[in-house]
């Protein structure tokens, strides 16, 4: 059974850099068949793609978000990472990792919420 | 703002239908499969539907997708108190270049 796992810090202050990992069980990223992604939902909110990776390190991410996110990823680790810098109050979100194929999510992690503030 | 349009909200008593609609356009669901995924409270979203219409594993045939044209639907019948909760649809948008989903709709079983 696959399963993924989000870690990091739960508080960030303004202008910093949040920084969380993805631990994947059960799967292997290097397998080329998935795409591994980032989404996140703010509080009471939608869902919204951050971005994805590819075993290779090939990544993408949302346009409105791209001049600040870096996504990598370590095959020896089977984890992959989310960089988002110079945040503010509007990145307070919880942050789920989930593998993707295509146009599907599954599975998720359990979420991880991250608050910035000073 | 989500790409995606869902009602906020809809209920129905336990034992009825109910349907869940997401309108998008020609260059998400119109050009791409739709997935439908449910979020209890205080948990992460699980998938139930993929490719318009097909269900995940382990979930039961109450709950079926659709699509027509730019508009996607979830229906759940023989509602149970257990489905209480938000329900998602996500799609890939070819103009945007990313993953999109609805802003999500809350389901009261009465």
């Amino acid at each position: 059974q696959v399963q993924l796992q989000e870690s990091g810090p739960g508080l960030v202050k303004p202008s910093q850099t949040l920084s969380l990992t993805c631990t994947v069980s059960g799967d292997s990223i290097s397998s080329g068949l998935y795409y591994w992604a980032w989404i996140r939902q703010h509080p009471a909110k939608g869902l919204e793609w951050i971005g994805h990776i590819y075993y290779s390190g090939g990544a993408y991410s949302n346009p409105s978000l791209k001049s600040r996110v870096t996504i990598s990823i370590d095959t020896s680790k089977n984890q992959f990472s989310l960089k988002l810098n110079s945040v503010t109050a509007a990145d307070t979100a919880v942050y789920y990792c989930a593998r993707r194929d295509y146009a599907i999510f599954d599975p998720w992690g359990q979420g991880t919420l991250v608050t910035v503030s000073s | 703002q989500s790409v995606l349009t869902q009602p906020p909200s809809v209920s129905a008593a336990p034992g009825q239908r109910v349907t869940i609609s997401c309108s998008g356009s020609s260059s998400n669901i119109g050009n791409s499969f739709v997935s439908w995924y449910q979020q209890l409270p205080g948990t992460a979203p699980k998938l139930l539907i993929y490719d318009n219409n097909k269900r995940a594993s382990g979930i039961p045939d109450r709950f079926t997708g659709s699509k027509s044209g730019t508009s996607a639907t979830l229906g759940i019948t023989g509602l149970q108190t257990g489905d209480e909760a938000d329900y998602f649809c996500g799609t890939w948008d070819s103009r945007l270049s990313a993953g999109v989903f609805g802003g999500g709709t809350k389901l009261t079983v009465l």
